[in-house]
């Protein structure tokens, strides 16, 4: 059972470069998230996706672009990596029943130079 | 919006120890609370839930947290902490009410257990 599984696990990136994280669960999950992890910060919602076809902002957007390219697949991409965005990215998906709790891929530490 | 704060953002206990980390809420409508556990490199992982019924909730590796409505709290706590039991701990709310934009989560506590 997979899960949710994110690639990839390391990236090193120098500014102004582009890329993009993968992220697919095999639960049948409508509801998909991209988090950053920083220190002291705990987690930030950049995007979410309730459903194949939509996506919403966070809680910090800026900088990121996301597709939701069918239900089982979210990713986030970087068009021009800044040192700011060095951090490590989380995909988590839900189920639909209100406030079900969320799943959370292996991570991707991304850091920027 | 809702929000979450852990009061520690550090901790170190020595092994068989009890320990009981903070989380107040403020959340405007139904309540559901979550604390995860992040060990060294790994993912978040769920460690217990509060959504209705007895506010002492008990979850995995011997974990449990009280919701106090009246105190806006719900506090992880274990009787007896293992070095294993070292890693970072998450509460976490709903973000808008229980829609589909996830969980807001509170900075998190760094907990380290000495033998």
């Amino acid at each position: 059972n997979a899960g949710v599984t994110q690639t990839p696990k390391f990236q090193v990136l120098k500014t102004g470069q582009s890329m993009t994280l993968q992220c697919a669960q095999d639960m049948n999950h409508n509801s998909m998230y991209w988090y950053r992890q920083d220190p002291g910060m705990g987690l930030r919602l950049i995007y979410y996706s309730a459903s194949e076809g939509t996506t919403d902002k966070g809680e910090v957007p800026n900088g990121y672009n996301v597709s939701r390219l069918n239900k089982r697949e979210f990713s986030l991409r970087l068009e021009s990596a800044a040192p700011s965005q060095t951090s490590v990215y989380f995909c988590a998906s839900s189920g639909d029943r209100r406030n079900s709790p969320l799943h959370f891929g292996n991570g991707t530490r991304l850091t920027v130079t | 919006a809702q929000s979450v704060s852990q009061h520690n953002h550090h901790v170190i206990l020595s092994e068989a120890a009890s320990l009981e980390l903070g989380c107040n809420y403020s959340y405007g409508g139904t309540v559901n609370l979550f604390w995860y556990v992040q060990y060294p490199g790994q993912h978040l992982q769920l460690l217990l839930k509060y959504f209705s019924g007895d506010p002492l909730v008990k979850g995995i590796k011997g974990f449990e947290a009280e919701f106090i409505k009246s105190k806006f709290s719900f506090n992880l706590r274990k009787p007896s902490v293992q070095w294993s039991d070292t890693a970072e701990y998450f509460c976490a709310v709903p973000s808008r009410g229980g829609g589909a934009d996830g969980l807001t989560f509170g900075k998190g506590t760094h907990l380290i257990i000495q033998p």
